[in-house]
């Protein structure tokens, strides 16, 4: 167990729909990131949150969307489902500010396999 | 925007025998980070290199950073089935950049 926490594991859900991945960050970490993983795109970052605010975004679809709570957890939300978005949502935390990488890397949960039938 | 290249793509060798991963950036690194996944899991930190010619090791795996060629090199001694599964490189870029990841390189170990 990495200490970072993702539900659900796995996803079907139609296209069209709207879903949300929850993550919880390992305690004492203030920033979350959100990846997605596809077998022909590899491991794109989405967005980071640090301390409950935005503080980097990568290539974050407009229909996705995320938010951290002032519990750290955060959540992704996808809507409009496209059958494309089919891939693994990893979130990953780490104590790092200012988007930078720590000595320790990032933790990462073990995703959510999305899948858009 | 910064880039990582890593070679080979997909690497399948026997058990007990040794291999090298690269990873290459399309600029100047400031920290180079590898991971390790198991086919649909979540990644797994093995370490962090900062330095150039900085070398680390974790039990029969090693890493290199030739800063100067923006390259890194992971080495795995005596390779076992369990290290089988995909190795990534990851950068910070510049200051305010996003955390980049390589594509990957595929290990397969056969017994």
């Amino acid at each position: 167990d990495s200490g970072v926490t993702q539900t659900p594991k796995h996803l079907i859900t139609a296209t069209g729909q709207r879903v949300t991945l929850r993550c919880s960050p390992r305690s004492g970490d203030l920033s979350v990131y959100w990846y997605q993983q596809s077998l022909d795109q590899g491991l794109q970052f989405l967005i980071q949150y640090y301390n409950g605010e935005e503080r980097a975004k990568g290539n974050i679809l407009e229909r996705f969307s995320a938010q951290q709570f002032p519990d750290l957890h955060s959540e992704l939300n996808l809507s409009s489902l496209e059958l494309g978005d089919s891939a693994l949502y990893f979130c990953a935390s780490s104590v790092a500010t200012l988007g930078r990488h720590t000595n320790y890397g990032y933790t990462f949960g073990s995703g959510t396999r999305l899948t858009v039938v | 925007s910064q880039e990582l290249e890593q070679s080979p793509q997909s690497l399948i060798v026997q058990e007990g025998k040794n291999l090298t991963i690269n990873c290459t950036s399309s600029k100047t690194l400031y920290g180079l980070y590898w991971y390790k996944q198991k086919y649909g899991e979540g990644l797994i930190f093995l370490m962090m290199l900062q330095k150039g010619g900085e070398e680390k090791s974790h039990e029969k795996i090693t890493a290199k950073l030739d800063e100067k060629k923006q390259q890194s090199s992971l080495h795995i001694t005596a390779s076992q089935p369990s290290h089988a599964g995909i190795y990534l490189c990851g950068a910070d870029g510049a200051y305010g950049q996003n955390f980049v990841f390589g594509p990957g390189t595929r290990l397969s170990v056969l017994p």
